[in-house]
């Protein structure tokens, strides 16, 4: 499968919102709503902020949010914050039992 | 508190083959699939495949097929990765990772480095 669709880099100043957008196709995205995401810092593994589309795990705070419109899925970050400064991943189910990855944006607090 | 904890740092020679432990505890380890995922130096995240501690049931991504082997150990609650025929471009970390439902991972390990080196 071929990777996800990723903007390179976004950034905001704090306390703006920014959005990152996951472009796929209509076997991955758009086929299943099983869209996650994970923020990943330098060094450190990946950790997730939102699964299933919408869902937030325990602790992911409720400014952090996600959607999907047929091929694209989208991270909503409201009221950016310092520590959101990271590379942020999208990732799809893509049928029989295989995932797929966005190729990674770098988010940047200014 | 559940923990993923992966074996250590290993370098190995092109050609040959390496295996990554992945031990799972804090949970009922057969309730949960297990994922891997590697990340070469400077890059994205890669889907490697997944593991049912179940029944053992295997599924991996298509650039990794025939050389990629995952098994599991449930009387020690361990999952092991194996990759073959290693080449440079194998260099990365891999970490394996807990699967919650179809769409997510919610407990990584702490990352393998595998240094594919003459």
């Amino acid at each position: 499968q071929s990777a996800l669709t990723q903007p390179r880099s976004v950034s905001g100043s704090p306390g703006q919102s920014v959005t990152i957008s996951c472009t796929g196709t209509n076997s991955d995205v758009g086929a299943y709503n099983f869209v996650s995401w994970y923020q990943q810092r330098p060094g450190k593994a990946p950790k997730l902020m939102i699964y299933d589309v919408t869902k937030r795990p325990s602790g992911i705070p409720v400014r952090l949010s996600g959607s999907k419109s047929g091929n694209t899925a989208s991270l909503i970050i409201s009221g950016l914050q310092a520590d959101d400064e990271a590379d942020y991943y999208c990732c799809s189910y893509a049928g029989s039992s295989s995932s797929v990855f966005g190729g990674g944006t770098k988010l940047t607090v200014l | 508190q559940v923990h993923l904890v992966q074996s250590g740092t290993v370098v190995r020679k092109p050609g040959a083959s390496v295996t990554v432990s992945c031990k799972a505890s804090g949970y009922i380890f057969t309730d949960y699939s297990i994922h891997w995922v590697r990340q070469a130096p400077g890059q994205g995240l890669e889907w490697m495949g997944i593991i049912n501690p179940i029944n053992g049931n295997t599924a991996y991504a298509q650039n990794f097929q025939g050389r990629l082997t995952m098994t599991r150990d449930t009387s020690t609650n361990t999952v092991y990765m194996e990759v073959t025929s290693l080449r440079s471009e194998d260099t990365a970390i891999y970490y394996c990772a807990r699967g919650i439902s179809t769409g997510g991972w919610d407990y990584w390990g702490q990352g393998t480095l595998v240094t594919v080196s003459s």
